[in-house]
């Protein structure tokens, strides 16, 4: 079963840098591409980056997104308190032939 | 503009079925992989299924092979979710999801706004 982990939750003060990271192993995001999500309270997610560091078409480039090996991370730069919400990341699992989400990270601006 | 609808949630009893359905509209519905995905209540995101813009080509979850079928009549620019077997933990948020061109599962550009699926006595 794969499992890509992610810290349930983080805060910051507006105007901050937060970084959200997702880890997992070889089978999936060590070699297949990740996608990252935003899901305010209530609503569908909305995709911020795809194929690890793309920008979604409409994305501030506040956001930005990285891989290093068997992890990924979603960074975000002058926290505003519209964003505040779930964060998700997602990639293929090449042994599961399945596709995985980590399991959300709660961000807090306050 | 893409708009994804799905319709068909409800309640079901355990052992039950429920076919949900996902209406495209704004785009070529046959050149794109779709998908489901699924967010329990107070709990993460869960992809559930996927298939090929052609609906030859379909993947699972483990935990609903042989339980559910995902297909698509790419003529009425449609897809859907049969679920037979249902369980309680099955309870859920359904959306389906659009994947870009040249893209992956699970990168989805578009969601639908979501149907609710609870099984219960």
């Amino acid at each position: 079963q794969s499992v890509v982990t992610q810290p349930p939750s983080l805060s910051a003060a507006p105007g901050q840098k937060v970084t959200i990271s997702c880890s997992g192993t070889s089978s999936d995001i060590g070699n297949n591409y990740v996608a990252w999500y935003q899901q305010l309270p209530g609503t569908a997610p909305k995709l911020l980056i795809s194929e690890n560091n793309k920008r979604a078409s409409g994305i501030p480039d506040r956001f930005s997104g990285s891989k290093s090996g068997t992890s990924a991370t979603l960074g975000i730069t002058g926290l505003q308190t519209g964003d505040e919400a779930d964060y998700y990341c997602g990639t293929w699992d090449s042994n599961l032939r399945a596709a995985v989400f980590g399991g959300g990270t709660k961000l807090t601006v306050l | 503009e893409v708009h994804l609808g799905e319709s068909g949630g409800g309640l079901v009893q355990p052992g039950g079925s429920l076919r949900l359905s996902c209406a495209a509209s704004g785009f070529t519905f046959n050149f794109y992989a779709m998908s489901w995905v699924r967010q329990a209540p107070g709990k993460g995101l869960e992809w559930v299924a996927g298939l090929s813009g052609g609906g030859g080509t379909t993947y699972y979850t483990d935990s609903v092979k042989g339980r559910f079928t995902i297909s698509r009549n790419n003529s009425r620019n449609m897809m859907y979710l049969q679920m037979d077997s249902l369980r309680a933990e099955d309870t859920a948020v359904y959306y389906c999801a659009r994947v870009p061109n040249a893209g992956f599962f699970p990168l989805f550009d578009s969601w639908g706004q979501g149907i609710v699926v609870t099984v219960s006595t």
